[in-house]
């Protein structure tokens, strides 16, 4: 289909190491948004792009994490020295964008655990 | 305090029923209120959407915001066992930063 895909699916990496999560948005779609999902938790928003820029990158929870986005299309969440509190799920979002309110269609997210 | 405030469950239900999930909310300036549903394992897909106060009905589904109190619902009737998922409340101000609740777990019982 078309949809919000996300690669990968799983990851499970050793702490200290860097992971890099790929987000690939629909067609189109200009807005693109990361959050992040902790067992029993609610989502957390982590940045958000429109077009190649961030306007919004209040919610990054340290200078660990990074993330770029390039052709207005694919996006990379880069974590670096991982620790095991970022356990969690990794979701990716994109919509319209613009200035007025376009759903958010979310890809099936990426499932980190951090040993 | 959070922007918006989700209870968590998990609520428990038998089939035909009326479920009942509120959030509530602490910024004025959010306009735009929407519901997701999230089955295990997948990503939240939106159900309904609300500008400003007042109800919209789709189905078996209702969304209510009542912005003077700062607080938005999802009815459902008739639950089936296909509903049991998890629904997180989103609102927006300017409809590109959104803020969710920590989303409720519903179970209905055949």
């Amino acid at each position: 289909g078309a949809g919000v895909s996300q690669s990968p699916s799983n990851k499970v990496t050793e702490k200290g190491k860097d992971v890099e999560l790929r987000c690939d948005p629909i067609s189109g779609h200009t807005a693109l948004y990361w959050y992040r999902q902790r067992l029993g938790q609610g989502l957390e928003f982590l940045i958000y792009f429109q077009g190649n820029s961030a306007p919004d990158k209040s919610g990054l929870p340290s200078d660990r994490f990074s993330a770029e986005r390039t052709g207005e299309s694919v996006s990379t969440l880069t974590i670096q020295r991982t620790q095991q509190e970022d356990s969690a799920v990794y979701l990716c979002a994109s919509s319209l964008g613009g200035t007025t309110h376009n759903e958010q269609f979310f890809g099936p997210g990426t499932r980190l655990t951090v040993l | 305090q959070k922007e918006v405030e989700q209870d968590p469950g998990p609520l428990s239900v038998p089939e035909g029923a009326i479920v009942s999930l509120n959030c509530t909310y602490s910024n004025s300036a959010f306009q735009y209120f929407m519901w997701y549903r999230q089955y295990s394992r997948k990503g939240p897909e939106l159900l309904m959407y609300t500008y400003s106060s007042g109800n919209k009905e789709d189905g078996r589904f209702t969304a209510q915001v009542d912005k003077s109190s700062k607080y938005i619902s999802l009815f459902i009737r008739d639950s089936q066992p296909s509903d049991s998922a998890t629904y997180l409340c989103a609102m927006s101000k300017m409809g590109n930063q959104f803020y969710f609740g920590t989303g409720t777990s519903l179970t209905v019982i055949p």
